[in-house]
């Protein structure tokens, strides 16, 4: 069974602080890895991709890849009230069908 | 705005019915997959479409059935309703063999 593992959280920071969400995966076959941001009662939004070791930076967010550790971090710069929401980790297993597999995401909740 | 819309957004049905979801995806994405999201869960993969034909699926029996069509819409049938397929149901498409998913914004889904 493959899987992609997340603490549940609430992890909560205070604003303008760093917010690091992680995530592990149990198959080294996989390949890319992405992050989804889920407020409550709406769709997940695509916020990061990242396929290679190291780090992937796209404004406040910077994504971060341990293929050798199976592990996946999220890192949140100046953390907004607008931040607090489910961070939803993914991996893509390729095969006959390209399927994400999902963890179960951290709740992220950024205070005043 | 992902390009993806689904319908409808929230429906509610009995035990033992029968439900249909549609989805419109962009133009040109050829790969269109359907994920169940119970509450407090991640999206669990339940099938994909690739060009019309069937080329994966998730760990769902075969009540859940689905179709793709010429004009990028696809369906999602789901049979003698359990109450736990009560969830939210999500289209997600993407272009060609890309990794990145854009989903819908959902069709939240009760069984009573």
């Amino acid at each position: 069974q493959k899987e992609v593992e997340q603490n549940s959280g609430p992890l909560s920071v205070p604003e303008g602080a760093i917010a690091s969400l992680n995530c592990t995966y149990s198959d080294r076959g996989s390949q890319s890895f992405f992050w989804y941001r889920q407020y409550s009662g709406k769709s997940p939004e695509l916020i990061m991709s990242i396929y290679s070791n190291g780090d992937k930076e796209d404004g406040r967010f910077t994504a971060q890849l341990n293929k050798a550790s199976q592990y996946v971090s999220l890192l949140i710069r100046d953390s907004q009230p607008s931040d607090s929401a489910t961070y939803l980790c993914a991996a893509l297993y390729t095969g006959t069908a390209s399927k994400l597999t999902f963890g179960t995401g951290t709740r992220l909740q950024v205070t005043l | 705005e992902t390009g993806v819309t689904q319908s409808p957004t929230h429906l509610i049905k009995t035990r033992g019915q029968q439900v249909t979801l549609r989805c419109s995806s962009q133009s040109g994405h050829n790969t269109v997959s359907w994920y169940q999201q119970a509450l407090g869960q991640g999206p669990q993969f339940i099938f994909q479409y690739y060009r019309e034909e069937e080329n994966g699926r998730g760990n769902f029996p075969p009540r859940f059935s689905g179709l793709q069509f010429p004009n990028y819409s696809s369906e999602l049938n789901v049979n003698a309703l359990e109450l736990d397929d009560s969830a939210l149901y999500l289209c997600a498409s993407r272009l060609g063999g890309t990794g990145e998913l854009f989903f819908g914004e959902g069709s939240r889904l009760t069984v009573l």
